[in-house]
């Protein structure tokens, strides 16, 4: 089944303290995208990958690192988490962005709370 | 600066009736536009994309409808059932304009829609 995976699902954790969200494709997509959503600001950006070795930043970038080493997986990294980055956060990727036959796929999201 | 609008943050319609759900944009470089679907604890859903050389798509029930003069689109879905019960997400791109670009899609802030038994 064409899916993208995210792990873990929920994730508590405290200030400060590193953390990786991982994200995985299974359908060889190009492009991959980590987005964030809030109460009353709807889905934003926060990195891309046009491909592998090839990353960069979307609307909200601070507090986030990503790299892209294969293909299939791209993890969203908090090095130093803090409790504004309280949010869900979505992995999203297609084979081919910005055409009209090739809509993003997300999964079903990681709900993250720093306390 | 909000550059896609969803001005209404709910929308509660009758079972079998017409559900519009609309979305203002300010960027005139947006040539692509789509509709995603979202049920709670799930990731958004692909349903609908309109390329700015249209001003209409239609599959199923669900129609959209482009108005580049206005900076407007809506999405019509007729009739509304109660799976339609979701929020909805107005999305959009500068992708084909600018041949594929990187900057990523806009989104509104999301409607949440639901179906009135």
């Amino acid at each position: 089944e064409a899916q993208v995976t995210q792990n873990p699902r929920y994730l508590i954790t405290v200030t400060g303290k590193k953390l990786t969200v991982t994200c995985s494709q299974n359908m060889n997509h190009e492009y991959m995208s980590w987005y964030r959503q809030d109460p009353g600001l709807g889905l934003r950006q926060i990195y891309y990958s046009m491909n592998v070795e090839v990353t960069d930043k979307g609307d909200v970038p601070e507090g986030y690192k990503v790299s892209r080493k294969e293909k299939r997986n791209f993890p969203l990294i908090l090095e130093s988490p803090s409790p504004n980055q309280t949010s869900l956060y979505f992995c999203a990727s297609t084979a081919r962005y910005g055409y009209t036959n090739s809509p993003l796929h997300f999964g079903n999201g990681t709900r993250l709370t720093v306390t | 600066d909000q550059q896609v609008k969803q001005n209404s943050p709910s929308l509660s319609v009758q079972e079998g009736r017409i559900s519009i759900l609309n979305c203002d944009y300010t960027n005139s470089m947006f040539d692509y536009f789509l509709w995603y679907k979202k049920y709670p604890a799930e990731g958004p859903t692909f349903l609908i994309s309109i390329s700015s050389i249209k001003d209409k798509n239609e599959d199923g029930r669900f129609t959209v409808f482009l108005n580049k003069s206005a900076k407007h689109l809506s999405l019509h879905i007729v009739p509304s059932q109660p799976g339609d019960s979701a929020v909805y997400f107005c999305a959009a791109s500068a992708g084909e304009a600018s041949g594929g670009g990187a900057d990523g899609l806009t989104f509104g802030k999301g409607t949440h829609l639901i179906i009135q038994p």
